[in-house]
């Protein structure tokens, strides 16, 4: 067990709708990274918050948006949502940034219909 | 579930055997390296880290090896155990076009240990 909490573990939704993806880091941990995986991709960064706030950004479409909060906990939003959103999306906490070893949950499963 | 691409390349090595998983970085700028596990169905299991100032990192049963001159990481798994079996990734934080840092992945490699 990594530390990493995220909900929920699987999701099944129709082309068009939104969706909410939750994450607690670590106990302590102050960054909070999203990663997408899909089959054709591999493990995509998709964006980083630091203390409540955006530090790096991959490659995240705009339909897609995050937030960390001041208890550090950290939502993904996924709207408009295609068949090609269709994919496990990981969250990762480390205590700091990169340099600190970066752990991850177990993933959020997601089906669009 | 799958949780990794459909082509990835397999290695697929004897129970007891030592394993060495081979990773071509792309960034010369790239100071940290991480190698992560990949179960079926789970989330990255870290394994192992080196920074660039270092050739060689040494765990419990596992070796990384940087070699900076030809952007090359590897990951040596000494008497390879079923239990090892799983998708490994290397990856390397690398610069976005924001010019913040980020980790980035690697395609993996699918290691299979044959009793």
């Amino acid at each position: 067990d990594s530390g990493v909490t995220q909900t929920p573990k699987h999701l099944i939704t129709a082309t068009g709708q939104r969706v909410t993806l939750r994450c607690s880091p670590r106990s302590g941990d102050l960054s909070v990274y999203w990663y997408q995986q899909s089959l054709d991709q591999g493990l995509q960064f998709l964006i980083q918050y630091y203390n409540g706030e955006e530090r790096a950004k991959g490659n995240i479409l705009e339909r897609f948006s995050a937030q960390q909060f001041p208890d550090l906990h950290s939502e993904l939003n996924l709207s408009s949502l295609e068949l090609g959103d269709s994919a496990l999306y990981f969250c990762a906490s480390s205590a700091v940034g990169l340099g600190n070893t970066i752990y991850f949950g177990e993933g959020s499963w997601l089906t669009v219909v | 579930g799958e949780s990794v691409g459909l082509h990835l390349p397999t290695l697929s090595v004897q129970e007891g055997d030592n394993s060495i998983i081979n990773c071509a970085y792309s960034n010369s700028a790239s100071d940290y390296f991480i190698w992560y596990k990949q179960e079926s169905g789970k989330g990255p299991q870290f394994i192992i880290d080196i920074r660039s100032n270092m050739d060689k990192r040494q765990g419990q049963r596992v070796t990384v090896l940087l070699n900076k001159t030809v952007k090359h990481l590897s990951l040596q798994i000494a008497a390879t155990q079923p239990g090892d079996s799983a998708v490994y990734f290397c990856a390397e934080n690398s610069h976005m076009d924001t010019g913040r840092r980020a980790l980035t992945f690697g395609s993996g490699t699918r290691l299979q240990v044959q009793p």
